[in-house]
């Protein structure tokens, strides 16, 4: 596709489930960027990678937090034993000089 | 550590009015600094970006902004909005251009009133 793909794009956790969102970056691009965005606030950072690496983890809240970037293209983010807290809207961006944004999955823990 | 304020979270104005966004920033190194749009029911956009060079910077849907060092601030002007300029917009700052996370203010809802 043309654009950062996000998937899904709505999920609804009960407390304590795991659950993975997915992101498809931008062909070619090498960086690739996680955002949590609480309603009402602006993005924050939670992860970085360049490539399969993982450059930079510093933002991720909590141990239930983990990201993944295996073949340097498409990457999970996963949390485990969801919390209310962790209700937001999940921003993957892909980069290559500039940030280009994904729509979004909007993750709803009961 | 680098920080964004947007003071204002919401803004109305009427159609073909000007309106003026702020943004002020902190950091303790040189900064690039980015406005992103975001329309109802879509994801971010990058609306315009400075780098370096001239301190004023253009979108081409007529909005610009311009960077003060002297007083960390990069607002958000256009002299005469239109219903479709209604939106969410965020202000951002990073120490370096593509591979280093943003840092964003919490936003400024813009509603134009017809």
């Amino acid at each position: 596709g043309a654009g950062v793909s996000q998937s899904p794009r709505y999920k609804v956790a009960k407390r304590g489930q795991d659950v993975a969102l997915r992101c498809d970056p931008i062909s070619g691009h090498v960086s690739l960027f996680w955002y949590q965005q609480a309603l009402g606030q602006g993005p924050e950072f939670l992860t970085y990678f360049q490539n399969e690496a993982q450059l930079d983890k510093s933002g991720l809240p909590s141990d239930r937090f983990f990201a993944e970037r295996p073949e340097g293209s498409v990457s999970t983010l996963k949390i485990q034993r969801t919390q209310q807290e962790d209700s937001a809207v999940y921003l993957c961006a892909s980069s290559f000089t500039e940030q280009f944004f994904g729509p979004g999955t909007r993750l709803t823990v009961l | 550590a680098q920080s964004v304020t947007q003071l204002d979270s919401q803004v109305p104005v009427f159609e073909e009015a000007p309106v003026e966004l702020r943004c002020n920033y902190s950091s303790s190194v040189s900064v690039y600094l980015f406005w992103y749009v975001q329309y109802p029911n879509q994801g971010l956009q990058l609306l315009l970006k400075y780098l370096s060079g001239s301190t004023l910077v253009e979108s081409i849907n007529g909005f610009e902004a311009e960077f003060n060092k002297s007083q960390t601030s990069f607002h958000l002007r256009k002299p005469s909005v239109h219903i479709s300029d209604t939106a969410e917009y965020f202000c951002a700052v990073s120490e370096d251009f593509g591979n280093e996370k943003l840092t964003f203010g919490t936003g400024t809802r813009l509603t134009i009133i017809p």
